[in-house]
């Protein structure tokens, strides 16, 4: 069975600082992983993927991911946190079989950002 | 290129009451999903069609809920007759087969008084 856990329901930020939202995962076949944001009133969006391939991964906005196998972690790193930014953070954990893949989520991290 | 539209944005509906909620995903995308979000707690899959086809309904929380994909356009999501605990935000995803994004729409808020 796989299972996220993310870190801190709430962050808060100045602006300009490092945002870091954190994410563990518990997976026994090798994960896909995957961070996505949702703004106020809008449907989840994409952040970044990890796919087996770099474990760097980055993605829109000037957000970027770090695949840890040995800590078993996907942890969302921006160095420079903007207005923006603030939303509801989700990571998201999968294998990719038959074609397709059903999310388990985290709970969410809200971020706020502020001046 | 349309997202993934979701109808309605909200619903209010006393407890007993019946609810449709309807998905049109991105035209072409064969695999759809339907996702819950109870109040601060995580997404949780209900369940995926692949075209008209349900793949996997692991997720449907009882035999109130009834999920439809007719002709593997649009999906209808019905709940019948609806309980408190059913409040929550609905979401639907899409994605074209053989892809691992899957692509959200905007949910649909429901509270059951």
């Amino acid at each position: 069975a796989q299972s996220v856990t993310q870190l801190g329901s709430h962050v808060s930020v100045s602006e300009g600082a490092l945002v870091l939202l954190r994410c563990n995962y518990s997976s026994s076949v090798p994960p896909y992983l995957f961070w996505y944001v949702q703004y106020p009133n809008q449907g989840l969006q994409l952040l970044l993927k990890y796919t087996s391939a770099a474990t760097l991964v980055k993605g829109i906005n000037g957000f970027e991911a770090e695949f840890k196998k040995s800590e078993t972690s996907f942890h969302l790193t921006k160095p420079s946190a903007h207005m923006s930014d603030a939303a509801e953070y989700f990571c998201a954990v999968t294998t990719f079989s038959g074609g397709y893949n059903k999310l388990i989520f985290g709970a969410g991290t809200r971020l706020a950002v502020h001046p | 290129e349309a997202g993934v539209t979701q109808f309605p944005s909200h619903s209010v509906i006393e407890k007993g009451q019946t609810v449709t909620l309807r998905c049109d995903p991105i035209s072409g995308h064969d695999n759809l999903y339907w996702y819950r979000r109870v109040m601060g707690k995580e997404i949780k899959f209900l369940l995926h069609f692949v075209k008209e086809s349900k793949q996997d309904e692991s997720g449907m929380p009882n035999n109130r809920f009834l999920a439809e994909r007719t002709g593997g356009t649009y999906s209808t999501l019905k709940v019948q007759p609806a309980e408190l605990e059913d409040s929550g935000v609905y979401f639907c995803a899409s994605s074209q087969g053989g892809s691992n994004e899957q692509f959200f729409g905007p949910g649909t808020r429901l509270t059951v008084l």
